[in-house]
């Protein structure tokens, strides 16, 4: 099993350049996540999904959109990319059996390193 | 406002002995809390959980200890062993979404082994 593949893994932009990050899970996981890591800020929680075709925003979405056309595809864009976007992007994925059945442990991809000059 | 906060940037502790990290947080409606262990250029793994209406977790070298009325938790682990130098996060979810609308996270301690 993979588990979570992001690609590509490392990216330079130019400011106000666009891409698109691509997250693929083999596990059938229900739910997906965007987080984007920072020195001293830990992990911030970006945009999610609960399935295919619905997103919802996070801690820190501005500048950045998503789509899950796909159950196990989960896409992050940034339309027009500012320095501040620079970052590791990291995207994961779960399955929660039910509202009290447990943690929602998430799995994690490798990360994705991006640079905007 | 950082609702989950791990205090200490970098932890030092020899190989054999216990290591302890420890996390506040100040959301009372978290209802699970999570460690990870991060290595450099890899995604965080996850350790070991546990549910608020604990206050201890075991799994082998790790436990976690919750402590409700303080909003604290801890992680142990014993004996600490070179692998074990990594990057920790603290997590936490809340039971109004079933825990689906994410984790949120602390900002990590980095563990140190010395031989």
């Amino acid at each position: 099993n993979a588990g979570v593949t992001q690609t590509p893994k490392f990216r330079v932009l130019k400011t106000g350049q666009s891409m698109t990050l691509l997250c693929a899970q083999d596990m059938n996981h229900e739910y997906m996540y965007w987080y984007r890591q920072d020195p001293g800020m830990g992990l911030r929680l970006i945009h999610y999904s609960v399935g295919e075709g619905t997103t919802a925003k996070g801690e820190v979405p501005d500048g950045y959109n998503v789509s899950r056309l796909k159950k196990q595809n989960f896409l992050l864009g940034l339309e027009s990319a500012a320095p501040s976007q620079t970052s590791v992007y990291f995207c994961a994925s779960s399955y929660i059996q039910g509202r009290f059945s447990g943690a929602n442990v998430l799995t994690f991809g490798a990360g994705s390193r991006l640079t905007v000059l | 406002d950082q609702q989950v906060k791990q205090n200490s940037p970098s932890l030092s502790v020899q190989e054999g002995r216990i290591s302890i990290l420890n996390c506040d947080y100040t959301n009372s409606m978290f209802d699970y809390f999570l460690w990870y262990k991060k290595y450099p250029a890899e995604g965080p793994t996850f350790l070991i959980s546990i549910s608020s209406i604990k206050d201890k977790n075991e799994d082998g070298r790790f436990t976690v200890f919750l402590n409700k009325s303080a909003k604290h938790l801890s992680l142990h682990i014993v004996p600490s062993q070179p692998g074990d130098s990594a990057v920790y996060f603290c997590a936490a979810s809340e039971g109004s979404g079933g825990g689906a609308d994410g984790l949120t996270f602390g900002k990590g301690t980095h563990l140190i082994i010395q031989p």
